[in-house]
């Protein structure tokens, strides 16, 4: 299972929207609206931002959300802050009953 | 409150074994499928293994199947990967990683550990 397609890096200044693009196969996000996004900052665990394609956990801010056009899942953050420069990982349910991630997207706040 | 803390991660040379552990608490274990994810330094996240609730599903990823062994003891609330012939490629960070949900397919994650880091040289 390869690994999805992200963007290596994406940049916005405060307040600006940016979105992050995930792109997989027919196999994963084309088939299943089972992607989920997480934000890693440096030397932390990841956190889960978004599930089932547009769900948001408990205490995450909605701000962030995600949505999906065919094999490509994106998030976006709205209002960017400088707390949101980290790295961003998408992940998708595939048809082998397993995950596969993202190579990962680092957000800068300029 | 829910907690994952990761052991057993160390040195080790390469063709050699380890074994890592993952102590779970604030949370009804046996209602959870566990995961292993695992991150090379300064690379992204890899998922490397799944177990269900009883132990009777359990996935790898093609990188360390058969070679990898990931099991679970529900009375010590535990979860374990046993690593064997282990290359450069597995040093990463081991982290430990809730489903809150058992459905016997591996989904997203809501909470991790802190991770445990392996490293592979001789």
């Amino acid at each position: 299972q390869s690994a999805l397609t992200q963007p290596a890096s994406v940049s916005g200044s405060p307040g600006q929207s940016i979105t992050i693009s995930c792109t997989g196969t027919s196999s994963d996000i084309g088939r299943y609206n089972y992607v989920s996004w997480y934000q890693q900052h440096p030397g932390k665990a990841p956190k889960l931002i978004v599930f089932d394609l547009d769900t948001r956990p408990s205490g995450v801010s909605n701000r962030f959300s995600g949505s999906k056009s065919g094999n490509t899942a994106s998030l976006t953050i709205s209002g960017l802050q400088a707390e949101d420069e980290a790295d961003y990982y998408c992940a998708s349910f595939t048809s082998s009953m397993t995950q596969v991630f993202g190579a990962g997207t680092k957000v800068t706040v300029l | 409150e829910v907690q994952l803390v990761e052991s057993g991660g160390g040195l080790v040379q390469p063709g050699g074994s380890l074994r890592l552990s993952c102590a779970a608490s604030g949370f009804t274990f046996t209602d959870c499928s566990i995961n292993w994810v695992r991150q090379a330094p300064g690379k992204g996240l890899e998922w490397v293994s799944y177990i269900n609730s009883n132990s009777r599903t359990v996935y790898y990823a093609d990188s360390v199947k058969g070679r990898f062994t990931i099991s679970r003891d529900n009375a010590k609330n535990s979860l374990y990967l046993q690593m064997n012939s282990l290359t450069a490629d597995d040093t990463a960070v081991y982290y430990c990683a809730r489903q809150p949900y058992d459905n016997g397919a591996v989904g997203s994650f809501d909470y991790w550990g802190q991770g445990t880091l392996v490293a592979v040289s001789s």
